[in-house]
């Protein structure tokens, strides 16, 4: 596509309940990235995918925090067991093979967790 | 380790004066240095970027930085503010090459005023 595209755009979730965030990047971008932004927290970085590797899981903030992406496209941040600090916006970005590490952000999922 | 200062959480000019957002780093090896809009309820748009070369860099809108390696600085300049201009900046920086994440600054508010 011509850009990032994240879905949903917003999400209003119960405590405790999973839910599923999608990003899909730019076509022939190799690597993919999560961000996330709070108001207390700034953006942090959660995770990210390049290639065939082992994606860095470094930022995620605890176990309930999953993420994959399948076919070297699409992926999927996966929170389970939803808590109210998680309410945030959920930001993918995604690069190129240039190696100029030029990330392009998509319009995020505003998440919250009542 | 790397981080980003950004001197200035709001910062408030006229239409047609000067904007100037102070960013520092911290960074053990080269960096990539990264500036971003955000305007309200979007994602992060990419303004400029300095990874190697010429050290000052023009980016979209009117917007310039200068990497001082000296003063560990990249601060963001525009000479005259247009009241579009509104909205939040990020500074960011990255290992030098191939893919990481960024270190994002904690954000600078600018507000134009007729």
């Amino acid at each position: 596509g011509a850009g990032v595209s994240q879905s949903p755009s917003n999400k209003v979730t119960e405590k405790g309940k999973d839910v599923e965030l999608r990003c899909d990047p730019i076509s022939g971008h190799t690597a993919l990235y999560w961000y996330r932004q709070s108001l207390g927290q700034g953006l942090e970085f959660l995770i990210y995918f390049q290639g065939n590797s082992a994606p860095d899981k470094s930022g995620l903030p605890s176990d309930r925090f999953s993420a994959e992406r399948t076919g070297g496209s699409v992926s999927t941040l996966t929170i389970q067991r939803t808590q109210q600090e998680d309410s945030a916006v959920y930001l993918c970005a995604s690069s190129d093979r240039t190696g100029k590490n030029i990330q392009y952000f998509g319009a995020g999922t505003r998440l919250s967790v009542l | 380790a790397q981080s980003v200062t950004q001197l200035g959480s709001h910062v408030s000019v006229s239409e047609g004066a000067l904007v100037l957002l102070r960013c520092n780093y911290s960074s053990s090896v080269p960096p990539y240095l990264f500036w971003y809009v955000q305007y309200p309820n979007q994602g992060l748009q990419l303004l400029l970027k300095y990874t190697t070369g010429a050290t000052l860099v023009k980016g979209i809108n009117g917007f310039e930085a200068e990497f001082k390696k000296s003063e560990t600085s990249f601060h963001l300049t525009k000479p005259s503010a247009h009241m579009s201009d509104a909205a939040e900046y990020f500074c960011a920086v990255s290992f030098s090459g191939g893919y990481n994440k960024l270190i994002f600054g904690a954000g600078t508010r600018l507000a134009v005023h007729p």
